[in-house]
């Protein structure tokens, strides 16, 4: 069964620290590679996407992501966190159950906090 | 404006009380999936339906029932069943292109069993 790890539970930062949170993926055919933001209050939102082609991915709010095969990773970064970046944050991965497609695993999600 | 309307935000039931969850969308979006998001577990799928009449079991579906009788709507019951029902309960819809599971959040339904 496909399954998606993510590393770190709680995450507390200072403005304009660096940002790396870990995600790794078990399945052993093509994905599809996601990250969602849950903001304080808000609605789940894609952060940004990998389907194919340049394996390194920019989303909204200078968030990128680095998807590695042959680790099976996809790991979120930012080069200088704000405040408002305080969040949780999902990685999600496309997989197939009982035949059919269409089903997205998520990860147990980061939270993190951004000190001002 | 598109969306997925869930309904009600707050609802409070008493033990051995089936209640209902509604989802609505106005997205024409084929896909529609329910999620239970609990601190620490993130986001496991309820159950899903990848077209009107059908749906299939997600990986906690004991003690939940759906049903997909129209496009727009998808309905999520929680049975007396279901040991532990407490949890924010999170419906979205997809209309991509298959594998392009670029899913549409609504602002969840938080239920409480007293």
């Amino acid at each position: 069964a496909q399954s998606v790890s993510q590393h770190n539970h709680h995450v507390i930062l200072s403005e304009a620290a660096s940002l790396e949170l870990g995600c790794n993926y078990s399945y052993g055919g093509t994905v599809n590679l996601f990250w969602y933001v849950q903001y304080p209050g808000q609605h789940l939102q894609l952060l940004l996407k990998y389907f194919s082609g340049d394996p390194l991915v920019k989303g909204i709010k200078g968030f990128e992501a680095e998807f590695i095969k042959s680790k099976f990773s996809f790991n979120l970064r930012k080069p200088s966190v704000q405040w408002s970046d305080t969040a949780e944050y999902f990685c999600a991965v496309n997989g197939r159950y009982g035949g059919a497609t269409n089903k997205l695993i998520f990860g147990t999600g980061t939270l993190l906090a951004v000190q001002p | 404006d598109g969306g997925i309307t869930q309904s009600p935000k707050y609802l409070f039931r008493k033990e051995g009380q089936n209640v209902t969850l509604s989802c609505e969308q106005n997205l024409n979006h084929d896909a529609m999936y329910w999620y239970r998001q609990d601190p620490g577990q993130g986001l496991r799928l309820i159950y899903y339906s990848q077209i009107v009449n059908d749906f299939q079991k997600g990986d906690i579906a004991e003690g939940y029932s759906v049903s997909r009788e129209k496009k727009e709507s998808f309905p999520l019951t929680v049975t007396s069943a279901q040991k532990n029902p407490t949890a924010f309960y999170l419906c979205a819809s997809n209309g991509g292109d298959s594998g392009a599971n670029v899913l549409t959040f609504g602002a969840g339904s938080r239920l409480t069993v007293l």
